[in-house]
């Protein structure tokens, strides 16, 4: 069964700390993607990998960065934490040999920064 | 860059009664398209996905969606809804040379007995 695991699912933080979300694929995925969700603005693109050591920006890149070091991980820093950025954030893989464009969800963390 | 747009944020149904959820996207030229459920506290699954061919789409747990160039629409339905579909529903659109998605800002459905 395809598996896309996060580190936690609830995190409190408080502001000014550096924050480490990871995330896990089991699908020899090439494609990872971070997104955060908040009540109506649906998803919003991060980042997002297509390969190891290799990272573009999404939408909304300011305040976070990425690694991927490792195919099956890729994680999100938060360099100085922010009330702002209190969210829910989802992780996502995708298969390149795809024509079709399916990503995979992880269950989410949802971030609170005091 | 493409654009999503879902009409309605809340839609409160009767169990048993039918659905239709609205999608509309931005772009003139080939797309794919995608619903997503997203259950309470769990991450997004994939309901189903109009990649070419026929425009009625099928998915998992009785939903469909119907593809229509015309209006750049790609709205979701279920004929009778269960109290387990409540949920958030979310429209995503791809260009085909791309793997990113965009989503709408979802819908809500919430299903009353």
């Amino acid at each position: 069964d395809v598996k896309v695991t996060q580190s936690s699912r609830y995190l409190v933080k408080r502001t000014g700390e550096k924050v480490f979300l990871e995330c896990v694929q089991d699908m020899d995925h090439e494609n990872m993607f971070w997104y955060r969700q908040d009540p109506g603005l649906g998803l919003r693109l991060i980042y997002f990998s297509y390969d190891v050591k290799m990272k573009e920006k999404g939408d909304i890149p300011e305040g976070y960065s990425v690694s991927r070091e490792k195919k099956e991980r890729f994680s999100l820093i938060l360099e100085s934490a922010s009330t702002n950025q209190t969210s829910m954030y989802l992780c996502a893989s995708s298969f390149s040999g795809d024509n079709y464009n399916e990503q995979f969800f992880g269950p989410g963390t949802r971030l609170t920064v005091l | 860059a493409q654009s999503v747009t879902q009409l309605d944020s809340q839609v409160p149904v009767f169990e048993e009664a039918p659905v239709e959820l609205r999608c509309n996207y931005s772009s003139s030229v080939s797309v794919y398209l995608f619903w997503y459920v997203q259950y309470p506290n769990q991450g997004l699954q994939l309901l189903l996905k109009y990649l070419s061919g026929s425009t009625l789409v099928k998915g998992i747990n009785g939903f469909e969606a119907e593809f229509n160039k015309s209006q750049t629409s790609f709205h979701l339905r279920k004929p009778s809804v269960h109290i387990s579909d409540t949920a958030e529903y979310f429209c995503a659109v791809s260009d085909p040379n791309d793997y990113k998605l965009s989503f709408g800002a979802g819908t809500t459905v919430t299903v009353r007995a």
